[in-house]
């Protein structure tokens, strides 16, 4: 079974400060992950698509990738209270991307 | 204006009862999926479909049916077998081949049982 691990917080972080947020995973033939952002009672939004070693940047936004140790983080820098939402990981499974395993999500709060 | 639209909004269902949720797409997107999302938890798939009078079951299929007549639509029924009290129904679509390509999301029917 596959599995996408999130811890659920909440991650309670001042505003202007670097949040980080972790995913880990069972399969290690995963390649690529997204990271969704939803706010309370809305539905997910695409944030962030990682699919090699490393980091990607966009914006206040760093996805770091680590294939060796299993784990995908999202970084959020200079966090604003606009940030606090809850923040999905998600990765394709059953080959190519027609299908998403999600983990449970981690909450974030921005407190100014 | 492109995107998902699904209704209603908000679902009462009394118990025994089926109900049938829409979610309709204007962006010409071949595939299409519903999720579940219970309180405090990710999205768990109900069923989705790449082509129009195709589709599969997801992870959580059973107490629920689904049908793909026409490209821009994928509604599903929840029949009274389905017991989970109260969820947030999200259907979702993208378009298929050339890479990642997203999911994106309608925004949602809340789903209560009386």
């Amino acid at each position: 079974q596959k599995e996408v691990e999130q811890n659920s917080g909440p991650l309670s972080v001042p505003e202007g400060a670097i949040a980080s947020l972790n995913c880990t995973y069972s399969d290690r033939g995963s390649q690529s992950f997204f990271w969704y952002r939803q706010y309370s009672g809305k539905s997910p939004e695409l944030i962030m698509f990682i699919y090699s070693n490393g980091d990607k940047e966009d914006g206040r936004f760093t996805a770091q990738l680590n294939k060796a140790s299993q784990y995908v983080s999202l970084l959020i820098r200079d966090s604003q209270p606009s940030d606090s939402a809850t923040y999905l990981c998600a990765a394709p499974f059953g080959g190519g991307y027609n299908k998403l395993i999600f983990g449970a999500g981690t909450r974030l709060a921005v407190h100014p | 204006d492109g995107g998902i639209t699904q209704s209603p909004k908000y679902l009462f269902r009394k118990e025994g009862q089926n109900v049938t949720l829409s979610c309709e797409q204007n962006l010409n997107h071949d595939a299409m999926y519903w999720y579940r999302q219970d309180p405090g938890q990710g999205l768990r798939l109900i069923y989705y479909s790449q082509i129009v009078n195709d589709f599969q079951k997801g992870d959580i299929a059973e107490g629920y049916s689904v049908s793909r007549e026409k490209k821009e639509s994928f509604p599903l029924t929840v029949t009274s077998a389905q017991k989970n009290p109260t969820a947030f129904y999200l259907c979702a679509s993208r378009t298929t081949g050339g890479g990642y390509n997203e999911q994106y999301f309608g925004p949602g029917t809340r789903h209560t049982v009386l």
